[in-house]
């Protein structure tokens, strides 16, 4: 089992549209979560970190679920400029060894 | 404030040549990673430093990669000979001092063609 699995996509969503991407991982000894958005040819970039209690910038909702050991990210009323590729990212160890998910693509469709 | 600096932002060369990618982390971080991403495999860990000393290597593929971090503000890849599977996307990123919460900040990347 991979230690960070994300589902590939691509998803294809209309204008205003909810979406919504899973990401399990496999340490449960795991310590924190994030997402990154990755543009086609840019590098990945921060989008949110995760909070255990769950937590929301603008349209964009994080969760995280320890007991199953996935965490979310729901995106509200999409954007057209939300096309990307969203990674998910789980860091453990005293170190901070980090571990990237292989990425949902998102395409937002007018 | 700067970002992370990789450099060069593309390299084309032969196979069978060394090639050396540069980077420069964001002052005051202390940890730096090295990415290699490929549409195959995606993002893969290759190395990171913590304080300047290699912490976990075992992404690195094989002997003909190598890297270094001679002090806090510059670290470097070597792979050498270079073959064209190691044609790929290398990203610097770096971290600041703290718990695991703390998010890492990439470079814009290395696109590196061996022919």
């Amino acid at each position: 089992r991979k230690e960070v699995e994300q589902d590939p996509g691509p998803f294809n969503v209309p204008e205003g549209a909810t979406v919504a991407f899973n990401c399990t991982y496999s340490n449960s000894a795991s310590q924190s979560f994030f997402w990154y958005r990755q543009d086609c040819r840019k590098e990945p970039k921060l989008l949110m970190s995760v909070y255990s209690s769950g937590n929301e910038d603008g349209r964009f909702t994080a969760q995280l679920n320890r007991a199953s050991q996935y965490i979310s990210l729901l995106i509200r009323d999409s954007k057209l400029s939300d096309s990307a590729t969203y990674l998910c990212v789980v860091r453990s160890g005293g170190y901070q060894k980090v571990t990237f998910g292989t990425g949902t693509k998102l395409q937002v469709i007018p | 404030d700067a970002g992370v600096i990789q450099s060069p932002r593309h390299e084309v060369t032969e196979m069978g040549q060394e090639v050396t990618l540069r980077c420069k982390p964001i002052s005051g971080h202390n940890s730096l990673f090295w990415y290699r991403q490929t549409m195959m495999r995606g993002l893969e860990l290759l190395i990171y430093f913590n304080n300047n000393v290699p912490i976990d290597d075992s992404g690195m593929p094989e002997d003909r990669f190598s890297a270094k971090m001679p002090n806090a503000s510059f670290s470097t890849l070597k792979i050498q000979p270079s073959e064209p599977r190691d044609s790929a996307v290398y990203f610097c990123a770096s971290s600041p001092p703290g718990q695991t919460n703390q998010p890492q900040h990439f470079g814009d990347g290395t696109r590196l063609s061996i022919l």
